[in-house]
């Protein structure tokens, strides 16, 4: 069964980082492209950032509205994904989702919180 | 970036009825490989989203032959006959062809 668990999210202060993780198991991990998508309250699903597998150098790719700010990163010894996010803005609060295989899989979400 | 437009944005539907869910993007979607990288997405209310379809019209597993995709090119549909209560939340078509990935606005099923 394939899984994917998100966690590290919080209450952050503005132009504070958090780093968030997601776990994952049931799948070959070194294989498949990582994504992060996001979504703020009561709002639609935002594609934020992309690593790719070894085949692919691990290329990365973000979104605009969080180029320059948010940092993914993978460990494919330990089949997790990370999302560093740097100068945290109000707009950032949402849950946060990790996915895979072309959005076959989801996980759970983490809310992030950006509040003073 | 592909802009993708869903409409309606809401659709009220009693159970049993059929539902039609247009996606239109600002760009072809078939890729250089010819295959078209359109997805549906579908999000019951406090949960995490679930991929239905994949590539315009393949379902996923599990997913019932309720559910069918069509379309190419631009323009994209998702139809649900027969809907039932599980099907009522939001709809988000994206595509996967051009990277950034874009997802459309959603389009909110809810009963009639």
């Amino acid at each position: 069964e394939v899984k994917l668990e998100e966690s590290g999210g919080g209450l952050v202060q503005p132009g504070m980082s958090v780093k968030l993780s997601c776990a994952t198991s049931g799948f070959t991990f070194s294989d498949y492209w990582m994504e992060w998508v996001r979504q703020a309250p009561g709002k639609g699903l935002e594609w934020v950032a992309e690593i790719r597998n070894r085949a692919n150098n691990y290329a990365t790719y973000y979104g605009r509205s969080v180029k320059g700010r948010f940092t993914i990163s993978r460990d494919d010894s330990k089949s997790l994904v990370y999302l560093q996010v740097d100068s945290i803005r109000s707009e950032d609060t949402g849950i946060y989702y990790c996915t895979s295989g072309w959005f076959a899989y989801w996980g759970q979400g983490t809310l992030v919180t950006v509040s003073s | 970036d592909i802009v993708m437009t869903q409409t309606p944005l809401s659709l009220s539907v009693a159970i049993g009825q059929s539902a039609s869910i247009s996606c239109k993007s600002s760009q072809s979607l078939k890729y250089r490989d010819g295959k078209t990288y359109l997805h549906w997405v579908f999000q019951s209310p406090g949960q995490s989203p679930k991929r239905l379809i994949y590539q315009v019209s393949k379902l996923d597993s599990g997913v019932p032959d309720r559910f069918s995709g069509t379309g190419s090119e631009t323009d994209f549909t998702l139809k649900i006959s027969r809907v039932e209560a599980e099907d009522l939340g939001v709809y988000y078509c994206c595509q996967g062809s051009y990277s950034p990935w874009t997802f459309g606005g959603g389009t909110k099923l809810e009963l009639k």
